[in-house]
């Protein structure tokens, strides 16, 4: 039974790269999510998409973060150029459909860190 | 929109005693509601979803209180052990856009 499958597991860029981070939210979800997680702010929203269309980006992020979702079952979040500040874990999520109070269920996430 | 506040955001307690962790949200349109455990290097695992209609939830070894009336979300651990390690987030949902909103989190300690 598979989850939301998120790759890499870890990434390490340099100041200035473009990164590419993906994931597969779990099959038939209609609601998919991407947060940043950091000690210090928690989960902050970065995307949100419903049926693949873009409801919600967080208006902090839009400068260098950009979520797509070509298909149901893929979505990728690019970050570019990316900042040290960036520093963080990328969590993905996927619900059946979250108005609906369904439960909403997180990938492992992508560590990455920018030197 | 939805502002949700979550205290505190690091507890200890020892083994056998109780843990509460508390939110309180700001949108009375609110409906529903998720407690989520986070384990150490983990992703976040679903504890509780509870529904606006019902103010009293029991699991295992826990209890989550609603009050809307106060817009006030707990989760008790009513004999933590040191497996509840872990940090506790609080979600909560019913705006138009259907997303949740996503508490600080706390971390808690279960000292043996």
């Amino acid at each position: 039974d598979a989850g939301v499958t998120q790759t890499p597991r870890h990434e390490v860029a340099e100041k200035g790269q473009t990164i590419i981070l993906k994931c597969e939210p779990v099959s038939g979800h209609n609601d998919l999510f991407w947060y940043r997680q950091t000690k210090i702010q928690g989960l902050e929203l970065l995307s949100y998409f419903r049926s693949k269309s873009l409801m919600e980006d967080g208006g902090a992020f839009k400068d260098r973060f950009k979520a797509e979702m070509l298909n149901s079952s893929f979505s990728t979040l690019k970050i570019q150029p990316t900042e040290p500040k960036d520093s963080a874990v990328y969590l993905c999520a996927s619900s059946l459909a979250v108005d609906k109070n369904t439960e909403v269920f997180f990938g492992k996430g992508t560590r990455l860190t920018v030197v | 929109g939805e502002q949700v506040e979550q205290r505190p955001p690091h507890l200890s307690v020892r083994e056998g005693d109780s843990a509460v962790i508390t939110c309180t949200y700001t949108d009375p349109n609110s409906y529903y509601f998720f407690w989520y455990k986070q384990e150490p290097g983990a992703s976040l695992q679903l504890l509780m979803k509870v529904f606006s209609s019902t103010e009293i939830n029991e699991g295992q070894g826990f209890t989550v209180l609603l009050n809307k009336k106060d817009k006030r979300l707990s989760l008790n651990l009513t004999a933590a052990h040191p497996g509840d390690s872990a940090a506790y987030f609080c979600a909560v949902g019913g705006s138009a856009l259907g997303r949740l909103h996503f508490g600080a989190g706390t971390q808690l300690i279960v000292i043996p």
